[in-house]
């Protein structure tokens, strides 16, 4: 089945730094949705991307489709606390139009 | 609105016992999903439904997983018997209609353990 990577698998910032994550895959994906997971609790979808080079931005979160579709990139402003949690990054490929294949995760921690 | 129901919360049971969750969707919503999420890992799909009509079930482990949604509503997890890979949080999510431009609503999870 279709892989994706992300990275990096963690992250440390201090409350206030700029956050980016990446999600690469070996083959070609129409669309590109970034979740956020808290402790307890299902994805929540943040932001979705359905076009290569597009942008989008939710609040402080921006995110972006590559303009070879084998990756996507989110990035997240002025950290404050409620950032902590885990960032998925997910996608439908072409060969599987109905299947949502998710990332890894990352683990994002926001120190005060 | 109300968010999609998920139940139990938590359960542990021993291996090769058997086990279900069950699952209610946001009120009107034709698709519904069965993930299953591994510590440490993103969410992989079991099975999708679109109403009561299995529309995906290709990385369900048939010979010890079934899932059922009679009336196109709630639906059921079960596994029998239960080994302990299968350890992990069971999510249900629901979507008004299939495909990427749907978004996908997921409910809290059960999480199981298999001792």
């Amino acid at each position: 089945g279709q892989q994706l990577n992300q990275s990096p698998q963690s992250m440390f910032i201090q409350e206030g730094e700029d956050v980016s994550m990446n999600c690469t895959s070996s083959s070609i994906f129409n669309t590109w949705l970034w979740y956020k997971q808290d402790p307890g609790e299902g994805p929540v979808l943040l932001i979705a991307l359905y076009k290569a080079g597009e942008l989008t931005s939710n609040g402080r979160l921006t995110a972006q489709f590559g303009i070879t579709r084998k990756d996507s990139f989110l990035n997240i402003s002025a950290s404050i606390p409620s950032d902590v949690g885990i960032y998925f990054c997910a996608g439908y490929s072409p060969g599987s139009a109905r299947q949502l294949t998710f990332g890894s995760g990352t683990q994002l921690t926001v120190l005060p | 609105e109300a968010g999609v129901a998920q139940s139990p919360r938590y359960k542990i049971i021993e291996k090769r016992q058997s086990v279900a969750f069950w699952c209610n969707p946001i009120s009107g919503h034709a698709t519904l999903y069965w993930y299953q999420q591994i510590l440490g890992q993103g969410p992989k799909l079991l099975i999708q439904f679109q109403n009561n009509g299995v529309v995906d079930d290709s990385q369900l482990p048939k010979d010890r997983f079934s899932a059922e949604r009679l009336k196109g509503v709630d639906s059921t997890l079960k596994i029998q018997p239960a080994k302990l890979e299968d350890s992990a949080v069971y999510l249900c999510a629901s979507s008004w209609g299939g495909g990427s431009y749907n978004e996908q609503f997921f409910g809290p999870g059960t999480r199981l353990t298999v001792l």
